[in-house]
C-alpha cells in the first residue's frame, strides 16, 4: 500500500521557469513532510520539509506547500535551474514512540531543458 | 566527518551467496535506518536502530536478512542466501536524537546485483 504517491513520473520545464512537483499522501498520522533530491548513483539529499502546523515553508528558491485537508503537498522550484534535473522525492513520517519512519513516494524525474 | 558512508559501493554476487553491507553514520546521530531503492521506485524502508536497540523491521525483511548495530556506532546489514530478487540499491541513514521531526540524511548506498 503506497501511502504517498507522486502521480507524475516526469517533468521538464524549461530554465528560469517554475517547476512544481506534487505529492499526495493517505495516511492522517502523517505530521512531517519532507522533499529529498537524487542525482543517479548517488544517495537522496535532503532539500526541504515542512511541519503539519504549518502550510509553507520557503528556503531560497524552494518552497514547500502543504494542504492538510487534501492530504497534498507540493514543491515549487523558482526559477529552475538545468542543475536542478534530477528525481525529486517526496517523503512523509508520523509520530511513533520508535522515532520517525519515512515513507516515500515513487519520484519525480525533473528535467530542467537550458 | 562529512557524512553517511556506506561501503562497498557496488557489490556483485553470485545467486546463494552471503554478502553484508557496512554502514558508518554520522557521528552524534544516534538513529539509523537502512532502505532499499529498486528502479523506479522511491526508498522502501528495512529497518530502524536507536542506538543499539533494533526497534522497527519491516515485513520487507525476511528471515534471509539482518542487521546489526554492536556498539550503536556503525552497522551491518547481511542478506544470506542471495536472491535475484535482491537486487537493488542499499541505502542507510542516519538522524539525530532529540526532536521526532527531524531529516534523514543518507550514505550514497550499496548497489547490489545478484547474478
Amino acid at each position: 500500500d503506497q501511502q504517498v504517491k507522486q502521480n507524475s513520473p516526469s517533468l521538464s520545464v524549461q530554465e528560469g521557469r517554475i517547476s512544481i512537483l506534487n505529492c499526495d499522501y493517505t495516511n492522517s498520522m502523517f505530521d512531517y513532510f519532507l522533499w529529498y533530491k537524487k542525482y543517479p548513483a548517488e544517495g537522496p539529499t535532503f532539500l526541504i520539509s515542512i511541519s503539519s502546523i504549518k502550510d509553507k515553508n520557503e528556503d531560497g528558491r524552494f518552497t514547500v506547500f502543504l494542504n492538510k485537508s487534501a492530504k497534498h503537498l507540493s514543491l515549487h522550484i523558482v526559477p529552475s535551474q538545468p542543475g536542478d534535473s534530477a528525481v525529486y522525492f517526496c517523503a512523509a513520517s508520523r509520530p511513533d514512540y520508535t522515532g520517525n519512519q519515512f515513507y516515500f513516494g515513487t519520484g519525480t524525474s525533473l528535467t530542467v531543458i537550458p | 566527518d562529512t557524512g553517511v558512508s556506506q561501503d562497498p559501493r557496488h557489490k556483485i554476487t553470485k545467486r546463494g551467496q552471503n554478502v553484508t553491507f557496512r554502514c558508518d553514520p554520522i557521528s552524534e546521530h544516534n538513529r539509523l535506518y537502512w532502505y532499499r531503492q529498486t528502479l523506479g521506485q522511491g526508498p522502501e524502508f528495512l529497518t530502524y536502530f536507536q542506538n543499539e536497540a533494533q526497534l522497527e523491521k519491516s515485513r520487507l525483511l525476511s528471515d534471509r536478512f539482518s542487521a546489526e548495530r554492536p556498539k550503536g556506532s556503525f552497522s551491518t546489514l547481511e542478506i544470506q542466501r542471495t536472491e535475484q530478487g535482491d537486487s537493488a540499491m542499499y541505502l542507510c541513514a542516519s538522524s539525530p536524537w532529540g526532536s521526532q521531526n527531524t531529516e534523514a540524511f543518507f550514505g550514497q548506498g550499496t548497489r547490489l546485483t545478484v547474478v
